[in-house]
């Protein structure tokens, strides 16, 4: 069975400052990786994924995220953050040739200040 | 752009009613879910539905659930007689196919149920 860690459950940051948010994950086999975003009163949004191929993966609203195989992270990173990049954000894995039903993590609370 | 809808946003119980939560997927997929999120803690699988069957639970989904597509839009989630520990937010997905190769899951924004 696969599991997901997020590191920190809220990451306070400043407008226009980088951020990262931490995702490590546990599996005995090949893996996908996602990151999904929930703003607030709304469903849950996929920001980007890992499916094979490069390791830097790009997605929308300028984050990006590196699959780390050795270290089995997925940290998802902004260099400049607006203030409406404040949401929750689930950090998910799902192991290949399987239902592709996701497993999340608890989920980072970014918030931007002005 | 297509999106998949829930109704209520939030609904509040007694302990021991029955609720039926709503979704309406997005309308060319095949395959359908449901998660809940207890506060504070990891969204959780329940269950996947696919040609009118249940095609995989998880251990949460217990015979106090149920699912059901009673028509050709919605996609309902029944809980036969709450617990206050049903209290969670819960979302409805939805994929083109699942299995063989990777469908993208789109969520909707979530039931919040409150049992007292």
């Amino acid at each position: 069975a696969q599991s997901v860690t997020q590191l920190d459950s809220q990451v306070p940051v400043f407008e226009e400052a980088p951020v990262e948010l931490r995702c490590n994950y546990s599996s005995s086999v090949s893996v996908y990786l996602f990151w999904y975003v929930q703003y607030p009163n709304q469903g849950l949004q996929l920001l980007l994924k890992y499916l094979s191929g490069s390791t830097l993966v790009k997605g929308i609203n300028g984050f990006e995220a590196e699959f780390n195989k050795s270290q089995t992270s997925f940290h998802l990173r902004k260099p400049s953050v607006h203030i409406s990049d404040t949401a929750e954000y689930f950090c998910a894995v799902t192991t290949k040739g399987g239902s592709y039903i996701p497993t999340f993590g608890r989920g980072t609370s970014l918030i931007v200040h002005p | 752009e297509p999106e998949v809808t829930q109704t209520p946003s939030h609904q509040v119980t007694q302990m021991g009613q029955e609720v039926i939560l709503r979704c309406v997927p997005i309308s060319n997929h095949l395959y359908f879910y449901w998660y809940r999120q207890i506060l504070g803690q990891k969204v959780e699988f329940l269950v996947s539905f696919y040609n009118n069957e249940i095609s995989e639970k998880s251990e949460i989904f217990d015979d106090q659930f149920s699912v059901e597509r009673p028509d050709g839009s919605n996609f309902t989630l029944k809980i036969r007689s709450t617990k206050l520990e049903d209290s969670a937010m819960y979302f409805c997905a939805s994929s083109e196919s699942s299995g063989g190769s990777y469908n993208e899951q789109f969520f909707g924004p979530g039931t919040r149920l409150t049992v007292l």
